[in-house]
């Protein structure tokens, strides 16, 4: 059974960059599915970020595409979102997720606030 | 851009049963699958329904999920409400090379 476990800095600081890092076990990142980050404001409701396939091909949120980047680290069994340019409106809890065209199996998210 | 639709709340009494809409704003809704999720509080979301109407193992059937083709709009249908239901709810599906979630639906069972 996947396990999903997300890591990283809790508190980063207005116009920097948001690094989080998700680490799979159980199942191998280069065999197949998508891997996806989600975020969800505190009170607000699920949004999407984007997704990298286990070839490499990305898909971003158009919303938030100028400022996202997903990568595969496949020798560490894990996937990184990086988002620029920080503000206050980021701050949320950061879900990362395993995916295909039906279900997501969830990570159990970590907030991260946006502060100086 | 591809969106989902949901109420914003609904609320009904135990026992009975409700029905949650989440409507397609373009093309089809049956093209894709369309997934509902459960989230409590503090927790993580968990799956519901999959794949339009599957249920995992462990979900309860009470629990069924639907396509309207002809309204463009895919329901969860929760029978025989219990107070643990309350939670909020999120549909999913995909379309134009974007995942998308609904804006979710607060259900109040009082």
């Amino acid at each position: 059974q996947v396990q999903l476990q997300e890591s990283g800095p809790g508190l980063v600081k207005p116009s920097e960059t948001l690094s989080l890092t998700c680490t799979v076990s159980g199942y191998s990142i280069s065999i197949n599915y998508y891997w996806g980050w989600i975020r969800q404001p505190p009170g607000k409701g699920l949004e999407w970020i984007g997704s990298i396939y286990h070839y490499g091909n990305t898909y971003y949120n158009p919303s938030l595409k100028s400022r996202v980047t997903i990568s595969l680290h496949t020798s560490k069994n894990q996937f990184s979102l990086n988002l620029s340019s920080v503000t206050a409106a980021d701050t949320a809890v950061y879900y990362c997720a395993r995916h295909d065209f039906g279900d997501f199996d969830w990570g159990q998210g970590t907030l991260v606030t946006v502060s100086s | 851009n591809f969106m989902l639709t949901q109420p914003h709340s609904v609320s009904e009494s135990p026992g009975k049963t409700v029905i949650i809409s989440c409507t397609g704003s373009s093309g089809r809704i049956a093209s894709n699958y369309v997934q509902w999720y459960q989230q409590r509080p503090g927790s993580a979301p968990t799956t519901v329904i999959y794949e339009n109407n599957q249920r995992p193992s462990g979900v309860p059937d009470r629990f069924s999920g639907s396509i309207d083709s002809s309204s463009n709009s895919a329901s969860l249908t929760i029978s025989g409400l219990k107070t643990e239901d309350e939670a909020d709810y999120y549909c999913q599906s995909y379309g134009s090379s974007n995942w998308v979630f609904g804006g979710g639906t607060k259900l109040t069972v009082l």
